[in-house]
């Protein structure tokens, strides 16, 4: 069975700083990877995935993620926070290959909130 | 592409009533799910079908709660009688098989007094 731990409910930033959300996954077998966010009111957004290839992956916001095998993360970062991008965001994982019948596997959230 | 769709966006009801919300997956989507969030537990996992036939419905809370698909474009999460505590909202997503994520509705605020 496949685990996704969050490891900060809360993050506090001051615009403009960088920032890294922190996940972390256990998998028996391969997976994918992705990172949803929420903002308030509305419905859970995809914002970046890794399916294979370069670990590095890019969201078109700024945003970015890398895939660490051997420390199982998928943390995500971005050099520089806009008030817009106050939300929430969860990290997710499914597995790998065609028998998958979609399930993902989320983990609690981190609220990300930036301040002016 | 439409997304998927659900409705109503918000419903307001009384404590002992049937509530039925509704979702249209994306066209070509096989897999669908229903989940429901709240402050206190977060994204809870209540159901899915593959292909139209439910294949974990281990979240699902009490027996008051029921999940058809009867086609592939259509689900309902039925809940008779609703409680206070159903307050929530419910999201409905579709993805394909192969596990390359889900594509979510934009939920439902149920609010049970």
């Amino acid at each position: 069975a496949q685990s996704v731990t969050q490891l900060d409910s809360q993050v506090p930033v001051f615009e403009e700083a960088p920032v890294e959300l922190r996940c972390n996954y256990s998998s028996s077998v391969s997976v994918y990877l992705f990172w949803y966010v929420q903002y308030p009111n509305q419905g859970l957004q995809l914002l970046l995935k890794y399916l294979s290839g370069s670990t590095l992956v890019k969201s078109i916001n700024g945003f970015e993620a890398e895939f660490n095998k051997s420390q199982t993360s998928f943390h995500l970062r971005k050099p520089s926070v806009h008030i817009s991008d106050t939300a929430e965001y969860f990290c997710a994982v499914s597995k790998h290959g065609s028998s998958n019948t979609g399930k993902l596997i989320f983990g609690q959230g981190t609220t990300l909130q930036v301040k002016p | 592409d439409a997304g998927v769709i659900q409705s109503p966006r918000h419903e307001v009801t009384e404590m002992g009533q049937e509530v039925t919300l509704r979702c249209k997956p994306i066209s070509g989507h096989n897999s669908l799910f229903w989940y429901r969030q709240t402050m206190m537990r977060g994204l809870e996992l209540l159901i899915y079908f593959n292909n139209n036939v439910p294949i974990d419905d281990s979240g699902m809370p009490e027996d008051r709660f029921s999940a058809k698909m009867p086609n592939a474009s259509f689900s309902t999460l039925k809940i008779q009688p609703s409680e206070p505590r159903d307050s929530a909202v419910y999201f409905c997503a579709s993805s394909r098989d192969g596990g390359y994520g889900y594509t979510f509705g934009s939920g439902t605020r149920l609010t049970v007094v």
